[in-house]
């Protein structure tokens, strides 16, 4: 039973580039959540995605940023023309339609660094 | 959800129990305290959560106090591998809660 699978492990991109982030939630997981942690800072809620739809994206930047979660295939994280200040480690989870004793389960991140 | 208050770090000697602290005074009846972990650069990993009662599996124990108002996680043998930030978050257990992490306990396991 694999856990939340999240690729690429690191990402390096220029600035003005886009950047794609994917996250495949644990099987029978139907809710996802992108967090993202600056460094040396705490890690912030970014968006909350059911299947096709966005439940909450208060966290996420009003420019450059969207993120989906397809009926197939996994959770992809955009982010248009990165700039420096988008280097950061971004992590998603999962979680079931009710959640269970383990909470919410959650990826190895991906690591952005834009040059 | 309601507001959680960690002390910045803590150091715990290789074997002994260490005793993280969580100050959670506003919480509601219906909300959970939930405690994870992040070992340097991973992603966060679930330790334990609860209600009103103490709870204990094999990674931890938690102890809530009667009030609910403050609660201690609890690793009985503390090893290197358990150096990490702990968080205390308090949610309502339902679908789609978020979880808000706050600054979280630097726990240190020394030799």
């Amino acid at each position: 039973n694999a856990g939340v699978m999240q690729n690429p492990r690191h990402l390096v991109r220029r600035r003005g580039q886009e950047a794609r982030l994917r996250c495949s939630p644990m099987k029978g997981h139907s809710h996802v959540y992108w967090y993202r942690q600056l460094p040396e800072e705490g890690l912030k809620f970014m968006v909350y995605l059911q299947k096709e739809n966005i439940i909450d994206e208060s966290g996420m930047p009003k420019e450059r940023f969207s993120a989906e979660f397809p009926k197939e295939g996994p959770s992809i994280l955009r982010i248009q023309q990165v700039v420096r200040g988008d280097s950061a480690a971004y992590f998603c989870a999962s979680s079931r339609e009710i959640t269970d004793n383990y909470g919410y389960t959650f990826g190895s991140g991906t690591g952005l660094t834009v040059v | 959800d309601a507001k959680t208050t960690q002390p910045t770090s803590m150091d715990c000697a290789e074997g002994r129990a260490a005793n993280l602290p969580c100050n959670h005074s506003t919480i509601s009846g219906n909300e959970y305290v939930y405690w994870y972990r992040q070992i340097h650069s991973q992603g966060p990993q679930y330790i334990i959560h609860g209600l009103k009662n103490n709870e204990t599996n094999e990674m931890a124990s938690l102890i809530i106090t009667e009030d609910r108002k403050s609660s201690t996680l609890i690793l009985p043998h503390a090893t290197l591998r358990d150096t990490a930030v702990y968080y205390c978050i308090v949610i309502k257990e339902t679908s789609g809660s978020r979880l808000t992490f706050g600054e979280g306990t630097q726990l240190t396991v020394n030799p």
